[in-house]
């Protein structure tokens, strides 16, 4: 069975300082997906990034920077120079679908990191 | 385009009534999702639609029921409602088995 773990359950940072977020995952498939969501406190659920189990480079988006290594299951999520709007639980997710029987992409998430950024 | 829309947003009930949870998308997705999520548990996928017609079990499907009789549809029923259903539910839809899903707004439920 799939699992994600998200051993840091809150974070606290002061305004522009940097932040990781740690997400473990467990899978026997070798085809895989992991996402990141972000829930602010409006409840919205908003998909941030999705990464394949076969392209482990790094990806930057502005801020956001995702560190992804097969070798300790890892897909870590960091926050540069962090802001108040980046407040809110951020979710790790692992999709692992059965390709024969077509069953879909059911996804497993972690238990998220509520993170908070103060001024 | 709407995205993914859930009705209703909010919804109180006794123990032992019955309610129906409408899930709607217009991206034309087959894959349909509902999950609930509770404090600190993340969210967990109760039941799922690969395609108009079809349901599937989740990791927590007791006491729900579900339908997909149209594409852009997805119903989930609590025929007989507990105090342990007590939950928010979101509902998600996406283009293909590794897609990112798309979220709807969610809706807060209690069971008294």
């Amino acid at each position: 069975a799939q699992k994600v773990t998200q051993a840091q359950t809150e974070i606290s940072v002061v305004e522009k300082e940097d932040v990781t977020l740690d997400c473990v995952y467990e899978t026997r498939d070798t085809t895989y997906y992991l996402f990141w969501y972000k829930q602010p406190p409006s409840g919205e659920l908003v998909f941030l990034i999705r990464r394949n189990s076969f392209d482990e480079q790094n990806e930057i988006s502005g801020r956001y920077s995702w560190n992804f290594q097969k070798s300790t299951s890892s897909f870590n999520f960091t926050i540069t120079a962090s802001q108040v709007v980046d407040s809110a639980v951020y979710f790790c997710a692992l999709s692992e679908g059965d390709i024969l029987t077509g069953g879909g992409n059911k996804l497993t998430f972690g238990t998220g990191t509520q993170l908070k950024v103060e001024l | 385009n709407a995205g993914v829309t859930q009705t209703p947003k909010f919804r109180v009930l006794k123990t032992g009534q019955s309610m129906t949870l409408l899930c709607a998308q217009d991206m034309n997705h087959e894959y349909m999702y509902w999950y609930r999520q509770d404090p600190g548990m993340g969210l967990r996928l109760i039941h799922y639609s690969v395609g108009e017609g079809t349901t599937a079990k989740g990791e927590v499907p007791d006491g729900y029921n579900v339908s997909r009789l149209k594409k852009q549809n997805f119903l989930l029923g609590l025929e007989s409602a507990a105090p342990s259903q007590t939950s928010v539910y979101f509902c998600a839809s996406s283009w293909g088995l590794y897609n990112e899903q798309f979220f709807g707004p969610g809706t807060r439920l209690t069971v008294l």
